[in-house]
Order: C-alpha cells, then structure tokens, then sequence
C-alpha cells in the first residue's frame, strides 16, 4: 500500500478485555516495529520484525503483550487482560530494510475504561 | 546506553521569527540520526536522515545538520503550520537489536 496502514484507528475497551491491533506495512518492507506513546509523552519501543521473526522483544512491558507477523506482512499487536495503564496510541512502523529510515502510520488509540 | 536528549522541550517563536532545535545523542556507532514531524493524533511523518558528520539537508523552511554529537533542526522563518512536535531518534550500528531511540520531542508553536 502507499503508506502504513494500522486499524481499528480508535479502540475502547473495558479493563480485562483483550484487545488485538493490526499493522498492514508498505509492500515491500521486511522490516516492521511497534511503539507505544502516552499521552503527552514519548515513543516508547516494544517491539520490531525483521520477516516473521522478532529478534527483539526486549520492549514489550509484560507477558500480556505479544505480537505476531505472518507472511512478511500484516503483523498483529495482541493485549490480554487490559489495564488502564495501557491505554496509549500503539504506532507501527515499516522500513525496507535495517539500514532505512521507518515510516509511521497513524495509529491506533486505545482506551481502556 | 543510547540516549537520545532534545531541547527545548517547548518553544515559540513568532512569525519569521528563525530559531534552532537541538538533539544531541549518546551511541556506541551511530548508523543513521533521523527528524521526525508529529502533529497531534497523528503518527510522526519523517522529515529527514542524517549518517555522517558535517551532513546537511534542507526541505522548505527546514535545515537538518549533524556533528558527532548532536544535531539541529534550523527553522527558517516559520510559519504556524509549522507548528508541531518535532522528533530525533537515533539508530546504533552496534546494536543487534535495531531499536531506534528516541527523544521526547520538542513542541513548536509559531504564533501568527
């Protein structure tokens, strides 16, 4: 696609529910990585994909985060039981290769009351 | 570590009024130093990268520049829709982990 695609866009959830985010990258890209932003504050690393596998994981906050990449595409960030703590923008991001510059999409705002 | 530091964390600046923002970083190697714009709700649109020492680029009223330790982002007469967040982030050659550090940002306002 033209740019990094990243739905739902807007997601209220109630605290314990789990919630799944999808990232769909620029085609092309074999690179993929989240971030996690609070309001007000900075981009937080939790993870990235290089392909299907994640030679990272160091950022992700506990063992209710996981995420999965399939196909060298879509890649799913997956929160169980949520807290109110992790209502944030999750923003995804591709690059074409380790050494290029990432680019953003537009994130999707979780809310957990 | 790898850090990554921006300052001022907020600024404003009158119309025309042309100023600096500075990043400076702390990496092992660096392999890439990166400008990112975010407007509020929106994920950050890149701006600029930066790999070496005395490298310069330029994009409308916008000048990136980088030394060994840090980099500026030269605003040149602003305008209020430049208004925003603006973003470095830094990338660690010797880093097996390919994360990209960022700073939290300085928040531009250009006041009409």
């Amino acid at each position: 696609g033209a740019g990094v695609s990243q739905s739902p866009s807007n997601k209220v959830t109630e605290k314990g529910k789990d919630v799944e985010l999808r990232c769909d990258p620029i085609s092309g890209h074999t690179a993929l990585y989240w971030y996690r932003q609070r309001l007000g504050q900075g981009l937080e690393f939790l993870i990235y994909f290089q392909g299907n596998s994640a030679p990272d994981k160091s950022g992700l906050p506990s063992d209710r985060f996981s995420a999965e990449r399939t196909g060298e595409s879509v890649s799913t960030l997956t929160i169980q039981r949520t807290q109110q703590e992790d209502s944030a923008v999750y923003l995804c991001a591709s690059s074409f290769g380790v050494m290029n510059t990432i680019y953003f999409g537009e994130g999707s705002w979780l809310t957990v009351v | 570590e790898d850090q990554v530091t921006q300052s001022p964390e907020a600024l404003r600046l009158q119309e025309g009024e042309s100023s600096s923002l500075n990043c400076s970083y702390t990496v092992s190697g660096l392999r890439g130093l990166f400008w990112y714009r975010q407007d509020p709700g929106k994920g950050p649109e890149f701006l600029f990268t930066l790999y070496s020492a005395g490298e310069e680029k330029e994009k409308e009223r916008l000048k990136a520049t980088l030394t060994k330790k840090e980099s500026f982002l030269h605003i040149t007469a602003p305008k209020p829709e430049d208004s925003a967040t603006y973003l470095c982030a830094v990338q660690d050659a010797t880093n097996t982990g390919n994360q990209f550090y960022f700073g939290t940002g300085t928040s531009l306002t250009v006041i009409p």
